[in-house]
């Protein structure tokens, strides 16, 4: 079945550092791609979507590419701020059908 | 434009007993789909509801019911209630059941004493 996996957290970094958060994904056929965010005590908010192999996603600064060749859909961003400190989730959408699957999340803490 | 709101907020009830989580989707929206997100993880899928009807379930037992209404607001019932139970209970709305974007509501904190 579908799965995501996502790198191992808690990231800790310092303001103004590089983020790279891993994810990859097995799915059949060609999946659409999310990252969501999820702020202490809050639900989910999107982040940004892929829905095709290449797509670059967008949104406030973060960054991921659907990585077909690689099943990935790393997110990143430039330079962090202490308000993105928060728990990132990667996850998938089959063709089609609307539920999605989740990774187990990645904790970020941004310091001054 | 309203978003997905849920209720109660949170609710403490103990093993043995029922529960009825409530959601209220975006407007426009005719698809609600439900996750429990247990401590420290990521969301998983329980059931999605499509024009009042059951459009796909997860791996969860009959015990976990859902209805959606002629609004499109549905409901999520629990009976037998277990400590594992316990858990952030979150709905999302979609467009319709084949649109992947999902706007989630703020969730329902359910423990099970």
């Amino acid at each position: 079945g579908d799965s995501v996996t996502q790198m191992e957290g808690p990231v800790t970094l310092s303001e103004e550092a590089f983020l790279t958060i891993n994810c990859t994904y097995t799915a059949t056929g060609y999946p659409s791609l999310f990252w969501y965010v999820q702020y202490p005590g809050e639900g989910l908010q999107l982040l940004l979507k892929a829905t095709k192999a290449d797509d670059k996603g967008s949104n406030k600064g973060f960054e991921a590419t659907y990585r077909k060749e690689t099943t990935s859909f790393h997110l990143e961003k430039g330079s962090v701020q202490v308000s993105d400190s928060a728990v990132y989730f990667c996850a998938l959408s089959a063709p089609s059908y609307g539920k999605l699957t989740f990774g187990q999340g990645t904790i970020l803490t941004v310091h001054p | 434009e309203t978003g997905v709101t849920q209720s109660p907020t949170h609710l403490i009830k103990t093993r043995g007993q029922q529960v009825t989580l409530r959601c209220s989707s975006q407007s426009g929206h005719n698809t609600v789909s439900w996750y429990q997100q247990a401590l420290g993880q990521g969301p998983q899928f329980i059931f999605q509801y499509y024009r009042e009807e059951e459009n796909g379930r997860g791996n969860f037992p009959p015990r976990f019911s859902g209805l959606q209404f002629p609004n499109y607001s549905s409901e999520l019932n629990v009976n037998a209630l277990e400590l594992d139970d316990s858990a952030l209970y979150l709905c999302a709305s979609s467009l319709d059941r084949v649109y992947s974007e999902q706007f989630f509501g703020p969730g329902t904190r359910l423990t099970v004493l």
